[in-house]
């Protein structure tokens, strides 16, 4: 298996809402990330997770809470999100931190 | 400060065409740098990734060039098909000894193939 899936594809969600987005990958990488994406711009990283621990925070909001299960996965919880948080959430993950990202398809958020 | 510019910003060709998009960077020293494809909407794929050593790397239809003395990279896509219409984005790793090796991404060139 060489993919990360992530779900939901889609995610429509009130401001008031609380909901997870889930990233899984069983390629046996030690590094997982999280990054935000808006339309016509490049990826923004957010969370770097190295075998299993929180690596690096990009000064993320605590509206967005990621949490790493086991090594195969990677959650990241919403809360209480704005309408400026809409956007493609991409997650990848790479052997270790040094190493090339492999990228999900992403979920498509939107924030009403 | 650590940048990656790529040109055109967009590109539009008929199909069976070929085409050379364009990137340079400011990024020094750099450990690897990636061209990906990324279609509207979906996660980035790998297409190619050349380490600072390397001056060219192919990958079926796309080929990478890249010269480090300029600071230079290219992506030649031959016989060009429909479903080559995407964004196209260089990536360039800087060298560091420590774990953030955060990623400096390019802005993207939008290709669209038409029939």
């Amino acid at each position: 298996d060489t993919e990360v899936t992530q779900t939901p594809k889609h995610l429509v969600m009130g401001m008031t809402n609380k909901k997870s987005l889930k990233c899984e990958q069983h390629m046996g990488h030690r590094a997982m990330y999280w990054y935000k994406q808006k339309a016509k711009k490049p990826p923004e990283l957010m969370f770097v997770y190295s075998y299993e621990k929180l690596s690096i925070n990009e000064s993320v909001p605590s509206r967005f809470s990621p949490e790493c299960p086991n090594s195969s996965l990677l959650n990241l919880h919403l809360h209480a999100l704005q309408p400026e948080d809409s956007a493609l959430y991409l997650c990848a993950s790479s052997q270790e931190i040094r190493y090339e990202q492999y990228f999900g398809p992403g979920t498509r958020l939107t924030v009403t | 400060k650590n940048q990656v510019e790529q040109s055109p910003q967009s590109l539009i060709i008929l199909e069976g065409k070929n085409c050379t998009l364009q990137c340079n960077y400011t990024v020094s020293p750099f450990s690897n740098l990636r061209w990906y494809k990324q279609d509207t909407g979906r996660g980035p794929v790998s297409l190619t990734i050349m380490t600072f050593s390397e001056n060219t790397k192919s990958n079926g239809r796309y080929t990478a060039t890249l010269d480090a003395d300029t600071k230079q990279s290219s992506l030649h896509i031959t016989a060009s098909q429909l479903s080559d219409s995407a964004s196209y984005i260089c990536v360039v790793t800087p060298y560091n000894a420590g774990n953030n090796r955060k990623l400096i991404w390019g802005l993207g060139t939008s290709l669209a193939v038409n029939p």
